[in-house]
């Protein structure tokens, strides 16, 4: 089976950097994406292909890759991106999509 | 502008059937992949599967195989997801969404639908 991995909960206090997780073998193949969901909305496209940032998305939006791990750093965190974050790729051969199983991100 | 405006909530049995649905509009419907995704309460997303509307080609993940049908009108630019016998546990919110070109990743999201079975 493959999977994606990400921590449960990344708590930072504002101001400071956030850096959420997501590991999975397939991530040396093939590119992450990583969403946002606040409560009660649907989910955003935040970062893709590893590391581009969408229009409208804040510069503080940065993603990176290394071997089968991919991260997203949120710095300067604000309190507005308090949410869900989730990592998304696909299996090895490209023909399953896949979510990892969410990070909830704590503005102290 | 970009929209997929997706069926309003649904109170159901178990043993029910149901058909949701979402309607793309704002570009050419037939040439991208819809999936559908379902959140489960306090859970996370996990991808149920896609159709490319253009040809109806149907992709599931294993996990959804044989419990739901994924289906698409592309002269009504709507795609479907139904059950033929519901279950509690597919109480739920489904997102539809549309893919890139490359069918990399979910570009753009309905609103969801709100699922619910209880007897």
């Amino acid at each position: 089976s493959y999977e994606l991995t990400q921590p449960p909960s990344v708590s930072v206090s504002p101001g400071q950097t956030a850096r959420i997780t997501c590991s999975g073998d397939a991530l040396s193949k093939q590119y992450a994406y990583w969403y946002q969901q606040k409560p009660g909305q649907a989910p955003v496209v935040v970062k893709y292909k590893d590391s581009e940032r969408p229009s409208g998305i804040p510069e503080r939006f940065s993603g990176s890759s290394s071997g089968t791990t991919v991260t997203l750093t949120i710095s300067g965190v604000q309190a507005e991106d308090e949410a869900d974050y989730y990592c998304q790729s696909s299996d090895s051969s490209g023909t399953y999509l896949l979510f990892g199983g969410g990070t909830r991100l704590t503005v102290l | 502008e970009v929209q997929l405006v997706q069926s309003g909530a649904e109170v159901k049995k178990p043993g029910e059937s149901l058909k949701i649905s979402c309607k793309g509009s704002g570009y050419s419907f037939t040439t991208y992949w819809i999936a559908w995704v379902r959140q489960m309460p306090g859970k996370g997303l996990e991808w149920m599967g896609i159709i490319y509307p253009g040809d109806s080609d149907t992709r599931y993940s294993p996990s959804f195989q044989g419990q739901v049908t994924i289906s698409a009108d592309k002269s009504i630019s709507t795609a479907y997801l139904q059950w033929s016998s519901l279950k509690a546990s597919d109480t739920a919110m489904y997102y539809c969404a549309r893919l890139t070109g490359g069918a990399e990743y979910f570009q753009h999201w309905g609103q969801g639908t709100l699922v619910t079975v209880s007897s």
